[in-house]
């Protein structure tokens, strides 16, 4: 059964450093998601991204924040200065269709902001 | 800015009894729910939707209760087996966009 995949599933960064999360989506999925989860909290959306451009950000999504489709099959989140408060489980979702089509999630990349 | 909610962060219940898992909204433009499985270590995994024109959708053991006057949904899993216990999240989305609101999860326990 096709999945969503995501690596690393571990990243440990210094704050301040930029880090690169990837994930590739399911190969017939046109719209791909990022979501987080801080420890112990609720997953929180971060961006939708369809047809190379963001059709829904979060405020969370802020200008350390981007994403990219850099080739067919990679979809990547990108933090460009990190923070403590960044921490957290990033996942990656995708799905066929907009709005209220599934999201399949992809297994998680655990950030750690030291 | 709680839009979903799940109350109760934990649940127990005994093999071959029914598991009820609650949710709550708050946004009356919300008009598709789903509800998520999760394990330790994974990302959630979809198990059960249903949208708002409905107010029962069932899938095997699953059954998902809506009703929108209280602005509550609800999962039923009969019986629960022990390979159910999983944090399970509500979420919702409207039809003006692609995010999914989450509720905070409830860490629900069968008891062998």
């Amino acid at each position: 059964e096709p999945e969503v995949t995501q690596t690393p599933s571990h990243q440990v960064t210094q704050m301040g450093q930029e880090v690169i999360l990837r994930c590739v989506p399911i190969s017939n999925h046109l719209y791909f998601y990022w979501y987080r989860q801080i420890l112990g909290q609720k997953v929180e959306f971060l961006v939708s991204f369809y047809n190379n451009e963001i059709s829904e950000k979060s405020e969370i999504f802020d200008d350390q924040f981007s994403v990219e489709r850099p080739d067919g099959s990679n979809f990547t989140l990108k933090i460009r200065s990190t923070k403590l408060e960044d921490s957290a489980m990033y996942f990656c979702a995708s799905s066929v269709l907009q709005g209220t089509d599934t999201q399949y999630f992809g297994p998680g990349t655990r950030l750690t902001v030291l | 800015d709680q839009q979903v909610k799940q109350n109760s962060p934990s649940l127990s219940v005994q093999e071959g009894r029914i598991s009820i898992l609650n949710c709550d909204y708050t946004n009356s433009m919300f008009d598709y729910f789903l509800w998520y499985k999760k394990y330790p270590a994974e990302g959630p995994t979809f198990l059960i939707s249903i949208s708002s024109i409905k107010d029962k959708n069932e899938d095997g053991r699953f059954t998902v209760f809506l009703n929108k006057s209280a602005k509550h949904l609800s999962l039923h899993i009969v019986p629960s087996q022990p390979g159910d216990s999983a944090v399970y999240f509500c979420a919702a989305s409207g039809n003006t966009g692609n995010q999914f609101y989450f509720g905070t999860g409830t860490s629900l326990t069968v008891i062998p």
